[in-house]
């Protein structure tokens, strides 16, 4: 069955360094979306793509964040500067059209920030 | 803004049903989902409802949703060991790109 995939699986890095996290999403989708939760938080929104462009993001989705598409298959977010409260697990997910919303997560990507 | 409320934890022994509830506050919700998170792991799908839906079932699992009162409920039938996880409650209006709005996860603990 397909699945979304995410790497690392684990990062660790210093304040203020950028960090990219990678996505693959399942490969006939056409939506992606990037979600974070802090350590026994909610599952926040952060960023919904597109057609290439971004098509909605939540106020926690400011000028330190950005997402890309490089590829056919890749689809990253990057935090340029990381503060200590970006440190959370970081999932990404994918829907394949715009009638079927039910959106698929990946594993996961837990980012510590010292 | 949109809110969706669960409790916290949940304890049924083994065998029996368990009941997880949701309440949430959007009007516009259309797409409702139940996952489940394993300690340490993603996000799983388990199930979805559509808000033109009051039922769904698929084998254990069956969902109820009370549009009125904005009430959604995951009954899992005879609860295993491997029920053992956190229960999210998550909805959507729709529209294509929107994000989810997670409840904050109900700690189902199965007792022997």
């Amino acid at each position: 069955e397909p699945e979304v995939t995410q790497t690392p699986s684990h990062q660790v890095t210093q304040m203020g360094q950028e960090v990219i996290l990678r996505c693959v999403p399942i490969s006939n989708h056409l939506y992606f979306y990037w979600y974070r939760q802090i350590l026994g938080q909610k599952v926040e929104f952060l960023v919904s793509f597109y057609n290439n462009e971004i098509s909605e993001k939540s106020e926690i989705f400011d000028d330190q964040f950005s997402v890309e598409r490089p590829d056919g298959s890749n689809f990253t977010l990057k935090i340029r500067s990381t503060k200590l409260e970006d440190s959370a697990m970081y999932f990404c997910a994918s829907s394949a059209l715009a009638s079927q919303e039910t959106q698929y997560f990946g594993p996961g990507t837990r980012l510590l920030v010292l | 803004g949109e809110d969706v409320e669960q409790s916290l934890f949940l304890s049924v022994r083994e065998g029996d049903s368990s009941v997880i509830n949701c309440t949430y506050t959007d009007s516009s919700s259309t797409y409702l989902y139940w996952y489940k998170q394993e300690p340490g792991a993603g996000l799983q799908l388990l199930t979805y409802i559509f808000s033109n839906m009051d039922m769904k079932q698929d084998q254990r699992l069956t969902v109820l949703l009370n549009k009125k009162d904005k009430h959604l409920s995951l009954r899992i039938a005879d609860t295993q060991t491997g029920d053992s996880a956190i229960y999210f409650c998550a909805e959507t209006p729709g529209g294509g790109a929107d994000g989810l709005t997670f409840g904050k996860g109900t700690h189902l603990i199965i007792q022997p």
